[in-house]
């Protein structure tokens, strides 16, 4: 019963790489979503998908793209990595958009 | 745009005692759906409680439970007989239903620390 499951769980990039956070899901949920959680600032949602081949931005979209090939995967790509992308990020998946959401475990992201 | 506010950046509590985690939060709309995830040191976000708007019984879970304001726009959380393990991040957030563009709306949390 693997759930939502994100790799890696640590990463460091210098600034201009580039690099794809991965997000699987194993419950056949539509809703899939990534948040970045910065110290004293909660969860702030980057990009979301309503279901495969649809994405939309979130509240904090730059820097990043998505695509939504299937149901169970939805991986978050930063195109050039920032200093300021450093960050800890989430993905989460819910049977609809307003039912509850499951987080993978995160991945503990430095922009060096 | 919906705003959630956790006024306690960190709070402390002696094992087996109560403690009232606060959250206010700001919206026009009449029904929608309030949370409280938990996360322990591991990162892990867990889901404790759910509340909808529409119903005016606070839910329970086991020792969480909530006190659900309407009016005061409130939701807080109690902790009954806290153990060790209840230490962690305590994040409310809010959800309009049917939204698409900012489904959950999160608080910048509290940290809990449970005291033996």
């Amino acid at each position: 019963n693997a759930g939502v499951t994100q790799t890696p769980k640590f990463q460091v990039l210098k600034t201009g790489q580039s690099m794809t956070l991965q997000c699987a899901q194993d419950m056949n949920h539509e809703y899939m979503s990534w948040y970045r959680q910065d110290p004293g600032m909660g969860l702030r949602l980057i990009h979301y998908s309503v279901g495969a081949g649809i994405t939309d931005q979130g509240e904090v979209p730059n820097g990043y793209n998505v695509s939504r090939s299937t149901t169970e995967d939805f991986p978050l790509r930063l195109l050039s990595a920032a200093p300021s992308q450093t960050s800890v990020y989430f993905c989460a998946s819910s049977y609809q958009v307003n039912t509850e959401a499951f987080f993978g475990q995160g991945t503990r992201l430095t922009v060096v | 745009a919906q705003t959630v506010t956790q006024s306690q950046p960190e709070m402390s509590v002696q094992e087996a005692e109560t403690v009232t985690l606060s959250c206010t939060y700001d919206t026009s709309e009449s029904n929608y759906y309030l949370f409280w995830y938990k996360q322990p040191p591991s990162r892990q976000m867990i889901l404790v409680i759910r509340q909808e708007a529409y119903k005016q019984q606070n839910a329970t879970e086991n020792r969480f439970s909530v006190n659900f304001q309407k009016a005061a726009k409130s939701f807080s959380l109690k902790i009954s007989d806290s153990q060790l393990g209840d230490t962690a991040m305590y994040f409310c957030a809010f959800m309009k239903p049917n939204s698409g563009n900012t489904p959950l709306v999160f608080g910048k949390g509290t940290r809990l620390s449970v005291i033996a």
